[in-house]
Formats: C-alpha cells, sequence, structure tokens
C-alpha cells in the first residue's frame, strides 16, 4: 500500500526565512510525485512533478528535490502570498494516487 | 482557459434527499476523479474513472455513484446522503500520459442535516 508523510503538519515563518517542507513515501513503481498548492476553501494548484531521485524542479522561490524515500520542497525567502497548504501525492502502478496531509504554511510579514 | 467545472459551489440539503453533484472538463482528459477533504484527512479518492464507460472505486467509495457517459463529464450522485457525508468535494482531471499533473475544479461544499 502507497503511503505518504508530511512534515511538519503546519509552519510559521517570518518573511524571508527560508526552510523546507518534508514528503516521505512509500510506493510500488513510482510514476511520479507531485506537488500541489492549495488556498483555503479551493481546489489544488498543481506545481511539480518529479520522477526519479536526484530530479530538481524550481519555481520562482519553490524548488523541489526527489530522493529515493522523500522529497523536500524548499522554500527561500518566502513572501505573505506564499501561505497556503503543500500537498504532496505520489502514483504509483495504479491510477489512484496517495496524498499525505499536507502541511499549511503561514509566512508572516 | 483549460478548467474544471463544478456545480453547484455551496450545497445545504437534508438526510435521503437524492443530489447530483456535476463536474466537467474541457481538456479531452481521460481520466477523472472524485475526492473528498475533510479537516484532519486530507485527500481521499471516492470513485475515478480512466474513460468513457470506465469507472472504479476509490478508497471512500460507500454511498456515492457515479457516471461515465461523455468524455467531458463525470457527476458524483449521492442518493441517500447522510451528515456524515458533510465535506468539501473536488473533481479533478488528468491525461493519460506525462506528467500525469491532476487539474482541481473549485470544489463543493456540501452540508447535509
Amino acid at each position: 500500500e502507497d503511503q505518504v508523510t508530511q512534515s511538519p503538519e503546519a509552519l510559521r515563518l517570518q518573511e524571508g526565512e527560508s526552510s523546507s517542507l518534508n514528503c516521505s513515501y512509500t510506493v510500488s513503481g513510482l510514476r511520479g510525485l507531485f506537488w500541489y498548492r492549495q488556498d483555503p476553501g479551493k481546489g489544488p494548484e498543481f506545481l511539480f512533478t518529479l520522477y526519479s531521485a536526484g530530479e530538481e524542479k524550481e519555481k520562482e522561490r519553490l524548488k523541489a528535490t526527489l530522493t529515493k524515500k522523500e522529497s523536500f520542497l524548499h522554500i527561500t525567502a518566502p513572501k505573505p502570498e506564499d501561505s497556503a497548504t503543500y500537498l504532496c501525492a505520489v502514483r504509483g502502478g495504479s491510477y489512484i494516487p496517495t496524498f499525505g496531509r499536507g502541511t499549511s504554511l503561514i509566512v508572516h510579514p | 482557459e483549460a478548467q474544471v467545472t463544478q456545480n453547484p459551489r455551496y450545497l445545504i440539503t437534508v438526510t435521503g434527499k437524492k443530489l447530483t453533484v456535476t463536474c466537467s472538463q474541457n481538456m479531452n482528459h481521460e481520466y477523472m476523479s472524485w475526492y473528498r477533504q475533510d479537516p484532519g484527512l486530507g485527500l481521499r479518492q471516492i470513485y475515478y474513472s480512466m474513460n468513457v464507460e470506465v469507472t472504479d472505486k476509490g478508497d471512500v467509495p460507500e454511498g456515492y455513484k457515479v457516471s461515465r457517459k461523455e468524455k467531458r463529464n463525470f457527476p458524483l450522485i449521492l442518493e441517500s446522503p447522510s451528515p456524515n457525508q458533510t465535506s468539501l468535494y473536488f473533481c479533478a482531471s488528468s491525461g493519460e500520459s506525462l506528467p500525469y499533473e491532476q487539474y482541481f475544479g473549485p470544489g463543493t461544499r456540501l452540508t447535509v442535516t
């Protein structure tokens, strides 16, 4: 059974204070690890897909990395508008993706 | 604009009164899914469809039905809603090739009293 564990559950940062979110996973035959951003009351918005260990992707202040057991979402010099819940999901051999419970990020000005 | 639409966005109903939440996508995606999201439990998949007339159960299918008669539409049916189905529901779609990411609708907040 595929499993995804995200940590921490909640993270408070000051504007400009860089940090990382963790996504630990177990999956049979990884077809993709996904990061989404979700604002309150809205649908998740796709950020990145990573396919193999060692892969990295960047978008503005966000950088996602992948190892065989975990993924990190690094946030460099965050701004208040980066406040959101960040979701990690994996897709293995079946079509049913497994989501983690998310990390709620608050960035204070 | 590529998008997934859901209707209604908000719904308050009573126990046992059948309801349907519609979902439509304009990206010609093969895969469509329904999720519910509850505090502390995260996103859980209810049903998914790999193409027209092909549907299968997700993690929490009890009390729900779906149909896929057209590629663009994937309605969620609650034939006899109960209070434990009060939740935030999302429809999502994705293509069958890389990068497999899902596009989510704006959500339907359902309250069953």
